[in-house]
């Protein structure tokens, strides 16, 4: 009955290197979300997996940043060359297409870019 | 497109007197609504929400919130509010009208309540 888990909680990462971002979904949702909060702030959406549709990427900041989604399971948020502005709570969602489709948080990723 | 206000960035309530976090709503088709609490360091927590049926809904931890389709509100309250209260909440909207789930958050609105 486990809920949406990420890892890790916290990455402390030099300016210019690649970091990966992991996300598992509550088993059985079909919709994936991220999301990026900055300190104290509110949620800004980065990009939504939803089954085997082409990924809404609206929300991604720039091509440093991408997402991957095996199936229905785990996706992976991956920042290039990362700035210190980069520097945040990366947060990850999953929710059914059942009833109103409230998304299920993770804990976050605690990113901090020297 | 759906949008959310929450016109107020904190709240100050005393322990024990009622709570209202507000919140506003811009959707085409019919809203669905929801509210999340955010504790410090956590991630974000499902509070209640709103699809059809009774305006008044109920939810978790003894809040509750308002569909006013006229105002184009969803109003988070409390009866009483307790020091362990004190969180970042969260409203959201989608179009049900949609098959599209993306939710749509508004800025968030602190809470605190001093005991």
């Amino acid at each position: 009955g486990a809920g949406v888990s990420q890892s890790p909680s916290n990455k402390v990462t030099e300016k210019g290197k690649d970091v990966e971002l992991r996300c598992d979904p509550i088993s059985g949702h079909t919709a994936l979300y991220w999301y990026r909060q900055s300190l104290g702030q509110g949620l800004e959406f980065l990009i939504y997996f939803q089954g085997n549709s082409a990924p809404d990427k609206s929300g991604l900041p720039s091509d440093r940043f991408s997402a991957e989604r095996t199936g229905e399971s785990v996706s992976t948020l991956t920042i290039q060359r990362t700035q210190q502005e980069d520097s945040a709570v990366y947060l990850c969602a999953s929710s059914s297409k059942r009833g109103g489709n409230e998304q299920f948080f993770g804990p976050g990723t605690r990113l901090t870019v020297l | 497109a759906q949008s959310v206000a929450q016109p107020e960035d904190q709240v100050n309530v005393a322990e024990g007197n009622p709570l209202t976090v507000k919140c506003t709503y811009s959707v085409s088709g019919n809203p669905y609504l929801f509210w999340y609490v955010q504790y410090p360091n956590r991630g974000l927590q499902f509070l209640l929400k709103y699809i059809t049926g009774d305006n008044l809904v109920k939810g978790s931890y003894g809040f509750e919130a308002e569909f006013n389709k006229s105002q184009t509100s969803f109003h988070l309250k409390k009866p009483s509010a307790l020091v362990s209260d004190s969180a970042l909440y969260f409203c959201a909207v989608r179009d049900g009208g949609t098959g599209f789930q993306k939710l749509v958050f508004g800025t968030g609105t602190r809470l605190l309540v001093s005991p």
